[in-house]
């Protein structure tokens, strides 16, 4: 079965320090998104990303964020001068049609980003 | 806006037991749910899902059934597995135009022998 494949699994940096979560969707999917998960908390949205650019973020995806699919294959998140609340999983999820259509999405077994 | 409400764990049940998470959820129109199962040290994997009222979603013995005059999707398993332990999130997607996932906050399943 296809998979959304996300590295590393776990990212150490250190506070004020940029760093770059990779995804790689499953290849004819279409839509790609990203969601975080503070420790003990709610899962939320952060960005969706259709036809190399951002279709919506939510409030939390400020100027620090950023996505990008440098290759066709990869979709990236980038984090300029991480904070301590940055820390948290950080799901990759793509899907073949807007919203997830009728197969929804399919997440990554995520990145656990902690900063020192 | 759409939000999704979970009964708080952790749940903790003895191998065989009956299981009943309870999901609540508040939106406008008709949201698809789902609930969606976090093993530990994995990912989220969407377990089943329902797309209008009176559906029932089944997987792996698991069952929850669309109750859009109780706006609820109750988890349920007649017999838990230690295998089952896990986090469970149940979620809603509207549909209409663009709608994230709202993940409600996770309840965590503890299965002894």
């Amino acid at each position: 079965e296809p998979e959304v494949t996300q590295t590393p699994s776990h990212q150490v940096t250190q506070m004020g320090q940029e760093v770059i979560l990779r995804c790689v969707p499953i290849s004819n999917h279409l839509y790609f998104y990203w969601y975080r998960q503070i420790l003990g908390q709610k899962v939320e949205f952060l960005v969706s990303f259709y036809n190399n650019e951002i279709s919506e973020k939510s409030e939390i995806f400020d100027d620090q964020f950023s996505v990008e699919r440098p290759d066709g294959s990869n979709f990236t998140l980038k984090i300029r001068s991480t904070k301590l609340e940055d820390s948290a999983m950080y799901f990759c999820a793509s899907s073949e049609a807007r919203s997830g259509g009728s197969h929804g999405y399919t997440f990554g077994s995520g990145t656990r980003l902690t900063v020192v | 806006g759409n939000s999704v409400t979970q009964m708080e764990g952790p749940v903790t049940l003895s191998e065989e037991a009956f299981l009943t998470i309870n999901c609540t959820y508040t939106a406008t129109g008709y949201p698809s749910l789902f609930w969606y199962v976090q093993y530990p040290g994995e990912g989220l994997q969407l377990l089943l899902k329902a797309t209008k009222a009176d559906d029932k979603g089944s997987n792996k013995g698991f069952e929850a059934t669309y109750r859009k005059e109780t706006t609820s999707f109750h988890l349920e398993k007649g017999s838990v597995q230690v295998s089952d332990s896990a986090v469970y999130f149940c979620a809603l997607k509207g549909n209409t135009g663009f709608q994230k996932l709202v993940f409600g906050t996770g309840t965590r399943l503890l299965v002894s022998p």
